[in-house]
């Protein structure tokens, strides 16, 4: 079974632009969350989707956004860029989401601002 | 709000030495905690995890056990090895929302031939 998949793997933005990050979950999974990942915070939660609707946000400006499709894939979008958006970003999958369930994570996109 | 605190690194130790990284959290409710390990220029791996109270989870030498009396979920391998380096994180899966993990600050381990 093919694991979680991130597209593109590195991304070079300047400030102010926007930005789209993809993913596809493993097959038969529903649930995908966004988690960013700094030297300075460590791992935040951004989202998670569940069948095509945002289940959960966590405390990121209005600039990070997301969506999901019906066939599970997912999609965030981070919106005029800052300096501090660089990070690496990782997207995880699981079943339905349960607290008990374990997440699938995937390489990551890194993301530099400039 | 719900937390996860364990032992700043890095961690240096030479191969075949006992490891133990120390992991306590603060939550409401009952949450399942994990163990998730990352290597350079990769995602996270889940190493294992545990769902319920005196659960004991395990997985390629390592384990860690739930205790909920002293709210600690600490990772002990007996004998790393140089393949082991890498950084290690403690999570626990927020009780209010789905699929929402909170993970501890992660704890870089060296291992020397």
């Amino acid at each position: 079974k093919a694991g979680v998949t991130q597209t593109p793997r590195y991304l070079i933005k300047t400030r102010g632009q926007q930005v789209t990050l993809s993913c596809s979950p493993i097959s038969g999974h529903r649930s995908v969350s966004w988690y960013q990942q700094t030297p300075g915070q460590g791992l935040q939660f951004l989202f998670e989707y569940f069948s095509e609707t945002q289940r959960n946000k966590g405390n990121f400006p209005g600039r990070f956004s997301g969506r999901q499709f019906s066939n599970s894939r997912s999609e965030m979008n981070v919106s005029t860029l800052e300096l501090g958006d660089s990070a690496l970003y990782l997207c995880a999958s699981s079943l339905t989401g349960g607290p008990q369930e374990t997440q699938y994570f995937g390489p990551g996109t890194r993301l530099l601002v400039l | 709000g719900d937390s996860v605190t364990q032992m700043e690194g890095p961690v240096t130790l030479s191969e075949e030495a006992f490891l133990t990284i120390n992991c306590t959290y603060t939550a409401t409710g009952y949450p399942s905690l994990f163990w998730y390990v990352q290597y350079p220029g990769e995602g996270l791996q889940l190493l294992l995890k545990a769902t319920k109270a005196d659960d004991k989870g395990s997985n390629k030498g390592f384990e860690a056990t739930y205790r909920k009396e002293t709210t600690s979920f600490h990772l002990e391998k007996g004998s790393v090895q140089v393949s082991d380096s890498a950084v290690y994180f403690c999570a626990l899966s927020y009780s209010g929302g789905y699929n929402k993990l909170i993970f501890g600050a992660g704890t870089r381990l060296a291992v020397h031939p």
